[in-house]
Formats: structure tokens, sequence, C-alpha cells
């Protein structure tokens, strides 16, 4: 039931450079989209929820495509801090509860 | 600040042995969630529970169970443990009041089955 893809990476990009990754899901009534970020062998973080019209925390955009189902990260400046693996996470419609879908990560060394 | 613990960082267990994998959150979430993560198959859903004594089959709920006796606690058993069994076990919760779906993570439980 793998409902959101990712483009696995890795990613590998000098410092101060902007990568933007996108995701696609596949559950058109989904309501709820999110990033997630995990470090190596450290449990996922919320990074940023995904809104309708985009939102900006610093130097991460999040885009949100309802019409054709994709959700993209952007990542401007890079920080060698930003190695990491990135999830796309989206809502499963569910009469209980409020389960997630993961996508399988984008992973991304960012090299001095 | 909400807070996710899992009874154990490492564990290194027999085939054929019951393990029990507890979870508590600290923040009166009303759903906690069982996930295993395994190289290249990313996070996948064993169980979830949104109240008390219920529960909910995910993706992979085969050579597992769940318990939920309490709100702040919620416990995976694999009734016997299979090498393929070896893995992390991230336990989550999240509230439903907030609408928001934001799932907090324990630290994870890498199990090993020899």
């Amino acid at each position: 039931r793998k409902e959101v893809e990712q483009d696995p990476g890795p990613f590998n990009v000098p410092e101060g450079a902007t990568v933007a990754f996108n995701c696609t899901y596949s559950n058109s009534a989904s309501q709820s989209f999110f990033w997630y970020r995990q470090d190596c062998r450290k449990e996922p973080k919320l990074l940023m929820s995904v809104y309708s019209s985009g939102n900006e925390d610093g130097r991460f955009t999040a885009q949100l495509n309802r019409a054709s189902q994709y959700i993209s990260l952007l990542i401007r400046d890079s920080k060698l801090s930003d190695s990491a693996t990135y999830l796309c996470v989206v809502n499963i419609n569910s009469n209980s509860g409020y389960a997630l879908n993961f996508g399988k990560g984008t992973s991304l060394l960012v090299t001095p | 600040d909400v807070k996710v613990t899992q009874s154990s960082r490492y564990l290194v267990k027999r085939t054929g042995e019951k393990v029990f994998l507890e979870c508590v959150q600290d923040m009166d979430h009303e759903n906690m969630f069982w996930y295993r993560q395994d190289p290249g198959l990313g996070l996948r859903l064993i169980y979830f529970s949104y109240d008390v004594k219920m529960k909910e089959k995910g993706d992979i709920p085969e050579g597992y169970s769940v318990s939920r006796e309490k709100k702040e606690r919620f416990s995976l058993i694999l009734e016997s443990a299979s090498t393929n069994q070896t893995s992390m076990y991230l336990c989550a919760s999240n509230d439903i009041a907030g609408v928001s779906y934001e799932q907090y993570f324990g630290p994870g439980t890498r199990l090993t089955v020899t």
C-alpha cells in the first residue's frame, strides 16, 4: 500500500547550494502533508507541515500541488547540518485514528 | 515538550522467544502507533491504537500483536520472534484535538533476533 513515492537519492550537494526534493502521493483525498527529517540512527522529527498556499520556514520552502498530487521541499543555502534523510508524509484517510503514510525518504549529503 | 519513551534502545532475542516492546507517552495523546523501519523499505505501520483497548491493523500486522491497557502505554508483542523481525521499531503518538496529525516519535528500539 505504498502511496507516497520519493526519489531515494542520495543527493550530494556542496555547501551553499540549493536543492529540491519532490514527492508524489496517490490518495487524492489526503488532507495533511508533512516533511519529516531523520538523522542517521535517530527517530524522525517534524521539519514542517505543508499548506495549500505553500509555506516557508527560514531556508526551507514547502509547496503542495493538489492537482498533480505532489509535494516539494526546497532548501536554500545548504548547510552541513542539513545532511539527513527527508521523509515525505501524507495522512491516511481512516475512520479511526490519524495514521500517516511515510515515503521511503530522500537522502541528502551536504559536503564542504 | 512531548516525550515518547521506549523501554529499550537495543535488544537481542532468540528465535521463538516472546518479545515485549513498551512505549510510553506523557502528553495524553489519544493515538499511538508502532512502526518498523528497514533499509530500502522505509517506515511501515504495524498497528495503531486510537483509544484504550482499541487497536487497528496497519500494513504489516502478521507476527505481531499489541496491547493498550492505559492511555499512555502501548505495547508491541512478538509472539514468537523470528529472524525476519530483526529491525528498528519506532513508536509514535499524536493528538486528535489539534487536527494537525503530527506524530511524535520515540527514540526507537533496535531489535536483533538470532
